[in-house]
């Protein structure tokens, strides 16, 4: 397994397009989440799925992000009306979670996302 | 809430100096603590853990413990490497189900020859 994927690494844009990014978990990992990090910032938690269900959400996470899993397998996560505040990296990660196990979560390399 | 507070960087060292860096953290229940390491153009890799008062997490030389009576989970190593140049996130997640980590705001180590 060669760990998680994202897709763009890289996206810039104008103010008001709407931008998705993609995530690959690996592959049997069951929970997937959907981080944002600022410069000099660590990460902060924006969404959350187990399998194809959406369990939670930040409420750092307007109403022009929307998240979704369909199958349970990759993500992805839409921003629509881009302003300049989005500007940051997006960052997936994904775990297994089992009964009352620890979640190790395994973080992908990000999707830099710069509004012009 | 919970929260992460580390000491800021940037942290200067000389190659085979010692390193700390301090973590401490609020949290209402029991939580995991971890280190996790971010090399630059690279996403977040875990470094360690612990998930019980006492335990000692370590991993490529680098340790921290634990410490419930000081909620501290401060990282240290021996002797640092040019290679060990990052940014440092210590991060604690809560054991209740969802497993949501918060970061602390990292703290970049530079390493010179």
């Amino acid at each position: 397994d060669t760990g998680v994927s994202q897709d763009p690494r890289h996206k810039i844009t104008k103010r008001g397009q709407n931008v998705t990014f993609r995530c690959d978990p690996i592959s049997e990992h069951n929970r997937l989440y959907w981080y944002r990090q600022t410069l000099g910032q660590g990460p902060e938690f924006l969404t959350y799925f187990q399998n194809e269900a959406q369990l939670e959400k930040s409420r750092l996470l307007s109403d022009r992000f929307s998240a979704e899993r369909p199958k349970g397998s990759f993500s992805t996560l839409e921003i629509q009306r881009t302003e300049q505040g989005d500007s940051a990296m997006y960052l997936c990660a994904s775990s297994h979670t089992s009964g009352r196990s620890t979640d190790t979560q395994y973080f992908g390399p990000g999707t830099r996302l710069t509004v012009l | 809430g919970d929260s992460v507070t580390q000491m800021e960087g940037p942290v200067t060292l000389s190659e085979e100096a010692f390193l700390t860096i301090n973590c401490t953290y609020t949290a209402t229940g029991y939580p995991s603590l971890f280190w996790y390491v971010q090399y630059p153009g690279e996403g977040l890799q875990l470094l360690l853990k612990a998930t019980k008062a006492d335990d000692k997490g370590s991993n490529k030389g680098f340790e921290a413990t634990y410490r419930k009576e000081t909620t501290s989970f401060h990282l240290e190593k021996g002797s640092v490497q040019v290679s060990d140049s990052a940014v440092y996130f210590c991060a604690l997640s809560d054991q209740g189900g969802s497993y949501i980590p918060t970061f602390g705001r990292g703290t970049s180590l530079i390493v010179h020859p």
